[in-house]
């Protein structure tokens, strides 16, 4: 069975430094990879996704994710972070059943943004 | 277009009950998937279904079932309330399930 793992249940940054969200999955075979981002009292909303071609992947709000296959990882970075960012934070990796695909979620890390 | 629609937002019953929870997707979206959300399990997938057929099922006990309806609405039905119910539950809708999911904002439910 496909497993997700966030490295880090909560990371606390200052605004204006580098954000990492560490994301790492098993599976032989290249998935599908999404991050997602939760607000309070919300659902989740789709930051970015890898399916193929270009490894380093760019999303909304300045992220973006680097799909490294020899690592088995899909970390989430942006270089300057926003109060606004402060949310819950979600890799999901798909894997194939039957006939169609079930993503697996991370645990989720929350992230943490103090003046 | 409109975004995923779950009602009502807020539920609370106690033990024994059963729930029906709605969904209605994206427009053009055939894919519709449910996940139940609590803080010590994270997220959850319960099913899946496509063109109103049940195409995957999580590991939940049979108390917990769906459908889907012609026009892609879909809802899910928790019979036997326990008090472990108690979560929130998110209705997520996609082209396809290889595609990125649309997320709802959820259904809060409380199990007294």
């Amino acid at each position: 069975a496909q497993s997700v793992t966030q490295l880090g249940s909560h990371v606390s940054v200052s605004e204006g430094a580098l954000v990492l969200l560490r994301c790492n999955y098993s599976s032989s075979v290249p998935p599908y990879l999404f991050w997602y981002v939760q607000y309070p009292n919300q659902g989740l909303q789709l930051l970015l996704k890898y399916t193929t071609g270009a490894t380093l992947v760019k999303g909304i709000n300045g992220f973006e994710a680097e799909f490294k296959k020899s690592e088995t990882s899909f970390h989430l970075t942006k270089p300057s972070a926003h109060m606004s960012d402060a949310a819950e934070y979600f890799c999901a990796v798909t894997s194939r059943s039957g006939g169609s695909y079930i993503p697996t979620f991370g645990r989720g890390t929350s992230l943490i943004v103090h003046p | 277009k409109a975004g995923v629609t779950q009602t009502p937002r807020y539920l609370i019953k106690t033990r024994g009950q059963q729930v029906t929870l709605s969904c209605s997707p994206i427009s053009g979206h055939r894919s519709v998937s449910w996940y139940q959300q609590t803080p010590g399990q994270g997220l959850q997938f319960l099913f899946e279904y496509f063109s109103e057929t049940q195409r995957n099922k999580g590991n939940f006990p049979g108390r917990f079932s769906g459908r889907q309806f012609s026009n892609s609405r879909s809802e899910m039905n928790v019979s036997t309330l326990e008090l472990g119910d108690s979560a929130l539950y998110l209705c997520a809708s996609s082209e396809d399930s290889n595609q990125p999911q649309h997320f709802g904002d959820g259904t809060r439910l409380s199990i007294l």
